[in-house]
């Protein structure tokens, strides 16, 4: 089945520029999706279609897309931002599959 | 204001079933397709099915398919989950949420429902 790989963990400093990736063999053809999820709550949507920002969503979260690989990039990282972070894409079927989440750390 | 309402959770025995539903108000129900997601306590997301805007498609994950049938009543708003044949790796919070459109094109998850509980245990 297919399966988007994210990292389980990335730390970066506060005020500093934080990279998610998330990588997965159809990401050429499909658009990746990225979410943000505090502790105890929904899923909020942060990128969709690689790089487009919903409204409501600070500027410092952006989103790219190159090849086999999407990356959600925070740019001057908050405290505020230490949650957990999924990307969701769909395979050639049109199922849906999420990658396995990334817990990002400000510190 | 979009708005997902599920219901229809608690705690059931494995082997049993359970139906879900998800109450959708605030945008035009029948343009969008719906999803399940569901979490496992203290995992990750996992995708679990879909239903077309129309109901003439749906696509099911393959840790459910077979056991659960996902649905819709346009007429009443509303999105179902039938989970039958459950199983302890079933227990988990489960999300409904509506697919996005941009521009035409649809895709992602735009809006969630805050989830409810379903445990499966003896």
């Amino acid at each position: 089945s297919y399966e988007l790989t994210q990292p389980p963990s990335v730390s970066v400093s506060p005020g500093q520029t934080a990279r998610i990736t998330c990588s997965g063999d159809a990401l050429p053809k499909k658009y990746a999706y990225w979410y943000q999820q505090k502790s105890g709550q929904a899923p909020v949507l942060v990128i969709y279609e690689d790089s487009k920002r919903p409204s409501g969503i600070p500027e410092r979260f952006s989103g790219s897309s190159s090849g086999t690989m999407a990356t959600l990039t925070i740019n001057g990282a908050q405290m505020e931002d230490e949650v957990d972070y999924y990307c969701y894409s769909t395979d050639s079927s049109g199922k849906g599959v999420f990658g396995g989440g990334t817990k990002l750390t400000v510190l | 204001q979009v708005q997902l309402v599920e219901s229809g959770g608690g705690v059931v025995q494995p082997g049993r079933s359970l139906r879900l539903s998800c109450a959708a108000s605030g945008f035009t129900f029948n343009n969008h397709g719906i999803h399940w997601v569901r979490q496992a306590p203290g995992k990750g997301l996992e995708w679990v099915a879909v239903i077309w805007y129309d109901g003439s498609k749906k696509s099911y994950a393959d840790s459910v398919k077979g056991r659960f049938t996902i649905s819709r009543d346009n007429s009443k708003n509303t999105l179902y989950l039938q989970m039958n044949s459950l199983r302890a790796e079933d227990t988990a919070v489960y999300y409904c949420a509506r697919e996005g459109i941009y521009g035409g094109n649809s895709g992602g998850l735009d809006y969630w429902g805050q989830g409810i509980l379903v445990t499966v245990s003896s």
